[in-house]
């Protein structure tokens, strides 16, 4: 069964660096064609994409957070980081990761998601 | 910068069709920007239900269709089920990475 859990703080200051980690399992980061992003969302708000990391490590970020942003997986790959800096009351949001799986024949987008987590940011 | 765009509210009865539309500012959706299609219930995370325009993963209810039609992608659910209220997205893959749509609240009444 696949499956993926978010887990970090709940609740951050002003200017921290926050740290969320995504703990994967069913699959592995290692197997060529898989990816797995990270998504946020605001309280009401639409879903957003902050990033993901590729099998080979490859990074990609969203345009307008980038500066911010640092995505890495451990050693074992069983478990994929992120890493914002300087947290504003702004980033309030609940964090997702989600696998994305391409194939040689398919694209299966984000197909599977974790349960996500809460992030305040508040001093 | 990519704009998705959606129907930002619908309401429907139980057992009607209804079609949701995605749009994107660059011009036309088309296959390649693989548009895919989530289902988000309140306080739940989402759930995928459509990838690659049509597509639809092992779990996705029959009643739920996607295809490009007009320049834009579209979900189309044939006889919605109350169960079927829900948040949905859109996403698409272009080159500034993956971008959502605003979202439809689909009400079913």
């Amino acid at each position: 069964q696949v499956t993926l859990k978010e887990s970090g703080p709940a609740l951050v200051k002003p200017t921290q660096t926050l740290t969320l980690t995504c703990s994967i399992s069913g699959f592995s980061l290692s197997t060529s064609g898989v990816r797995v992003s990270w998504i946020r969302q605001a309280p009401g708000k639409a879903l957003e994409w902050l990033g993901r990391i590729d099998w080979d490590e490859d990074t990609f970020y969203s345009t307008s957070l980038k500066t911010r942003l640092t995505i890495s997986k451990d050693t074992s790959g069983n478990q994929v980081v992120l890493r914002m800096t300087n947290m504003d009351p702004v980033d309030t949001a609940t964090y997702y990761c989600a696998r994305e799986l391409r194939t040689g024949v398919a694209f299966y987008g984000m197909d599977v998601w974790g349960q996500g987590t809460t992030v305040t940011v508040s001093s | 910068q990519t704009v998705v765009t959606q129907e930002p509210s619908l309401t429907v009865s139980p057992g009607e069709t209804v079609t949701l539309t995605c749009a994107s500012t660059t011009g036309p959706v088309t296959s390649g920007s693989y548009p895919n299609w989530l289902q988000q219930r309140p306080a739940q995370a989402p759930r995928a239900l459509i990838y690659s325009t049509y597509s639809k993963h092992s779990w996705t209810p029959a009643r739920f269709s996607g295809s490009l039609l007009g320049g834009k992608a579209t979900l189309t659910l044939s006889g919605v089920q109350p169960e079927d209220e829900a948040d949905y997205y859109c996403l698409l893959y272009s080159r500034d990475g993956v971008v959502f749509g605003g979202g439809t609240k689909l009400t079913v009444l």
